[in-house]
C-alpha cells in the first residue's frame, strides 16, 4: 500500500515569508508525528497527533511553528516568519496506535531551505 | 536526562568486512528501543524493534542485540548496498522517542 507522502520535497523561501508543508499519513493509521532533522543531528521531535485528542506541541521551537491535523489524516506544519535556522528537513511520521513503541513509518521529508 | 549516543559518527568498511554500530543510551523505564536505516534524501526506515535486554533479532546480513546499557547493530558480510545512515531510538516511559545523531556506514567495493 501506499506509504508516507510528503510535499513539497524541496522548498526553497526567503527570510522573513511563510510556509506550508504537508504530510499524508498512511490510510489507518492513527497517530502523526513531525520531526525536524538538521546536517549532523539526531530527529528533534515537535508535535504528536492522536486521533481526535489534543495534540503534544512539546516540541514545537517557539510560536512560529504550528500544525494542524484535518479529519485526522492529511497534516500541515506552518513555519511563520521564517529564519535561516529554520532551514532542515523535516520528516512526518505515522504509526497504527497511540505512539511510542508502535513502528513509526516516515515520509520522504521536505528539505527547507531559507535564503 | 534521557540521552543516546551513538558511535561512531562515521565508519568505513570493505566489503566482506563485518563491524557493529554501537547505541548507548541512559533513560528511565525503556520501553523499547528501535533501528532505523536512512539513505541520501529519504525518510528513516525501519529495521528492528528490541524491547528486553538479552533480546536479538535478524534480517539479513544486520543482527541487532539489547542489553541494560546499550543496544549493537552487528552487519556480517556487508555489501556495499548497505552503505547508509543508521540510527537508534529509545522509547522512554512518556511517548516520545529519542534519537541518536546516527553512524554513517560507507562499503567500499
Amino acid at each position: 500500500g501506499a506509504g508516507v507522502s510528503q510535499s513539497p520535497s524541496n522548498k526553497v523561501t526567503e527570510k522573513g515569508k511563510d510556509v506550508e508543508l504537508r504530510c499524508d499519513p498512511i490510510s489507518g493509521h492513527t497517530a502523526l508525528y513531525w520531526y525536524r532533522q538538521s546536517l549532523g543531528q539526531g530527529l528533534e521531535f515537535l508535535i504528536y497527533f492522536q486521533g481526535n485528542s489534543a495534540p503534544d506541541k512539546s516540541g514545537l521551537p517557539s510560536d512560529r511553528f504550528s500544525a494542524e491535523r484535518t479529519g485526522g489524516s492529511v497534516s500541515t506544519l506552518t513555519i511563520q516568519r521564517t529564519q535561516q535556522e529554520d532551514s532542515a528537513v523535516y520528516l512526518c511520521a505515522s504509526s497504527l496506535y497511540r505512539g511510542g513503541t508502535d513502528t513509526q513509518y516516515f515520509g520522504p521529508g521536505t528539505r527547507l531551505t531559507v535564503l | 536526562e534521557d540521552q543516546v549516543t551513538q558511535s561512531p559518527e562515521a565508519l568505513r568498511l570493505q566489503e566482506g568486512e563485518s563491524s557493529s554500530l554501537n547505541c548507548s543510551y541512559t533513560v528511565s523505564g525503556l520501553r523499547g528501543l528501535f533501528w532505523y536505516r536512512q539513505d541520501p534524501g529519504k525518510g528513516p526506515e525501519f529495521l528492528f524493534t528490541l524491547y528486553s535486554a538479552g533480546e536479538e533479532k535478524e534480517k539479513e546480513r544486520l543482527k541487532a542485540t539489547l542489553t541494560k546499557k546499550e543496544s549493537f547493530l552487528h552487519i556480517t558480510a556487508p555489501k556495499p548496498e548497505d552503505s547508509a545512515t543508521y540510527l537508534c531510538a529509545v522509547h522512554p516511559s512518556n511517548y516520545q522517542l529519542i534519537w541518536g545523531a546516527g553512524t554513517k556506514l560507507i562499503i567500499k567495493p
